[in-house]
């Protein structure tokens, strides 16, 4: 059974604090990705990773940086968290391919006081 | 660059009948897919269905089928027989074979909130 699994439903962190948002895969996928999702905008793409070490940014990267140092894991980090980055995010992973599904964690729900 | 775009906020069925969810999609790649994923207020992202570009036939799984008219971009949402359990937001989302590596990314659209009345 495919998983992927995130550090955190609930988090809560004041202002100018580092975050780190973990997310553990156990599909062996290539790909993983870093989302957050807010109302009336949908999905949109923080950061995603297609190798180990390999990072490419996504649409809104600015605040935020990523680690991937295992295929397994990919870590969503908030150098300094700010009241506008409360949000819902999401990991995913999938395979390579065009065809190829994303698979989503539960999400981790941020709260930037 | 790829565009989603879903233009009904809410849309609500009777249970037992028949609803469509709209998207239209903008992309000049000739190779692209199209997802669509349900996420009930747990929260969970859960994939429904996929259409490739170049499949010659409308993509159905179950009571989900997916009607594909390439000349208007757009890739519609079919359930049949709505239960109860799919109110939930519905996403429309693409993935473009931009070359490189950027073909892993999803474009979503802003989804669209159903509710099946009993």
């Amino acid at each position: 059974d495919v998983k992927v699994t995130q550090s955190s439903r609930y988090l809560v962190k004041r202002t100018g604090e580092k975050v780190f948002l973990e997310c553990v895969q156990d599909m062996d996928h290539e790909n993983m990705f870093w989302y957050r999702q807010d109302p009336g905008l949908g999905l949109r793409l923080i950061y995603f990773s297609y190798d180990v070490k390999m990072k490419e940014k996504g649409d809104i990267p600015e605040g935020y940086s990523v680690s991937r140092e295992k295929k397994e894991r990919f870590s969503l980090i908030l150098e300094s968290a700010s009241t506008n980055q409360t949000s819902m995010y999401l990991c995913a992973s999938s395979l390579l391919g065009l065809t190829n599904e994303q698979f989503f964690g539960p999400g981790t729900r941020l709260t930037v006081l | 660059a790829q565009k989603i775009t879903q233009t009904q906020p809410g849309m609500f069925v009777q249970e037992k009948e028949a609803v469509t969810l709209d998207c239209t999609y903008d992309t000049s790649d000739p190779s692209y897919g199209l997802f669509w994923y349900k996420q009930p207020s747990s929260g969970e992202m859960i994939f429904l269905i996929y259409q490739g570009s170049y499949d010659q036939q409308n993509a159905t799984e179950g009571r989900y089928s997916l009607n594909f008219q390439k000349a208007r971009k757009s890739a519609n949402l079919v359930i049949s027989a709505s239960q109860l359990g799919d109110s939930a937001m519905y996403f429309c989302a693409m993935r473009a074979n931009a070359g490189g590596t950027s073909y892993g990314k999803l474009t979503f659209g802003q989804g669209t909130i159903l509710t099946v009345h009993p």
